[in-house]
């Protein structure tokens, strides 16, 4: 089976744009995450999605958001970026929420 | 509220083993899971405890307590390229089953 496919792979983008990143979960996974990484916070729970519905969120303002489509993709997005927003934007799918398995990242730097 | 805690770092020589311990405090727990990263990577699933005792695959093997809160990544015959991050994830029961806590990380350096 395919991995999880991330794209784009990098991104600049300058403050107060937004941004689209997308995700294509494992063929079958219908739970879809995200997740924030940088140096000094680790792995931030941004959100799960499950059949198109948002299931968990974590504690990060309402410029983030997300959603997920009937064939499972998912895209999230991030509204009026600030220089803090610059990290590694990871999706992971799902088949059971045990096993996350990881696309390569999104490196979103901005400026 | 919710957090896990796992050592910063830890260094050990090839072939040796080495415990990556890992204590978490959640409002409801639904088991313990290890993943791995290497620099520039993208974190890989290694193992999952959802019971107590001690779960074994191949090198790695993985231990939970759920009365101590405590689970543990054991790995043996230590190769280089077993130098990454070792982070350990519990999914904290929540209004709708739960979001997947991540610990802060261990960097395991293997020397030769």
């Amino acid at each position: 089976k395919a991995g999880v496919t991330q794209t784009p792979r990098y991104l600049i983008k300058t403050r107060g744009q937004q941004v689209t990143l997308s995700c294509s979960p494992i063929s079958g996974h219908r739970s879809v995450s995200w997740y924030q990484q940088t140096p000094g916070q680790g792995l931030q729970f941004l959100f799960e999605y499950f059949s198109e519905t948002q299931r968990n969120k974590g504690n990060f303002p309402g410029r983030f958001s997300g959603r997920q489509f009937s064939n499972s993709r998912s895209e999230m997005n991030v509204s009026t970026l600030e220089l803090g927003d610059s990290a590694l934007y990871l999706c992971a799918s799902s088949s059971n929420g045990h096993e996350q398995y990881f696309g390569p990242g999104t490196r979103l730097t901005v400026t | 509220g919710q957090s896990l805690e796992q050592p910063s770092e830890v260094t050990a020589v090839e072939g040796a083993i080495v415990q990556i311990n890992c204590t978490y405090q959640t409002s409801g727990f639904y088991g313990l899971s290890w993943y791995q990263q290497h620099d520039g990577g993208a974190p890989t699933f290694l193992s999952y405890n959802g019971l107590d005792g001690l779960e074994e695959t191949g090198r790695f093997s993985s231990f939970l307590s759920r009365s101590d809160s405590y689970g543990y990544l054991l790995l043996q015959e230590l190769q280089m390229k077993d130098s990454a991050s070792y982070f350990c994830a519990v999914r904290d029961l929540g209004n709708q089953g739960g979001k997947l806590i991540f610990g802060q990380g261990t960097e395991l350096s293997v020397k030769p």
